[in-house]
């Protein structure tokens, strides 16, 4: 079974320019996830899609990021302008999607290590 | 909100002992407990899950313990070898399906030969 893919693997940008990552799950997973993880900090989630739809968008923040899921597969999270603070790495997560009372064990992706200059 | 911690930003032991991680969180009671192992430059992988009506779970050579009560999770890897040396990383999961999870910092393990 593929795991979850994530494009690019490394960026390098200047302060107010633009950046997209890519991500495709694991197939037949309904739930996409985007985690902003900090060095030395523990993933934190900035977006969740249940096939196409936002669950919860409340730590993304909507003045210079945005992420869709066209199609309920793969997604696209942008960056623009970006940040000095962006500066972390973006790793993508996909869970299957079960009846209420299961655990949600989740497949993460290698992530997308950005630098803002 | 809630907050959840992991004692130790780093722990060293010598090959062969037994590790111990420690997980504590406040203002959430998650049903279940999940345990991630993170190398450097990949993406966490996930170890084990406790639920929070179990005391203890094993597999190979860990150990989770999930105390509702202290509000704590303790994490063991014994016999350990310098392949276990990871970041670990515990989760809080509300049990409800797709809910993303929380995330503690990690305690990162080195483990000696």
């Amino acid at each position: 079974e593929a795991g979850v893919a994530q494009s690019p693997r490394y960026k390098i940008i200047e302060k107010r320019q633009s950046v997209a990552f890519w991500c495709n799950p694991i197939s037949g997973h309904a739930t996409l996830y985007w985690y902003q993880q900090i060095l030395g900090q523990g993933p934190k989630l900035l977006i969740q899609f249940q096939n196409n739809g936002v669950v919860d968008d409340s730590q993304l923040p909507k003045d210079r990021f945005s992420a869709e899921r066209l199609k309920g597969v793969d997604s696209t999270l942008k960056i623009q302008p970006a940040k000095l603070e962006d500066s972390a790495v973006y790793l993508c997560a996909s869970s299957l999607v079960t009846s209420g009372g299961s655990y949600n064990e989740q497949f993460f992706g290698p992530g997308t290590r950005l630098t803002v200059l | 909100s809630q907050k959840i911690e992991q004692n130790s930003e780093a722990l060293n032991i010598q090959e062969g002992k037994t590790a111990t991680l420690t997980c504590n969180y406040t203002n959430y009671s998650p049903a279940y407990l999940q345990w991630y192992r993170q190398d450097p430059g990949r993406g966490p992988v996930f170890l084990l899950l406790i639920r929070e009506n179990e005391k203890e779970k094993r597999k190979e050579r860990l150990k989770v313990t999930f105390d509702t009560t202290l509000k704590q999770s303790l994490f063991h890897i014994t016999a350990s070898q310098p392949a276990d040396s990871a970041t670990y990383l515990c989760a809080l999961d509300s049990g409800y399906a797709g809910t993303a999870l929380i995330f503690g910092k990690g305690t990162t393990l080195s483990v000696s030969s």
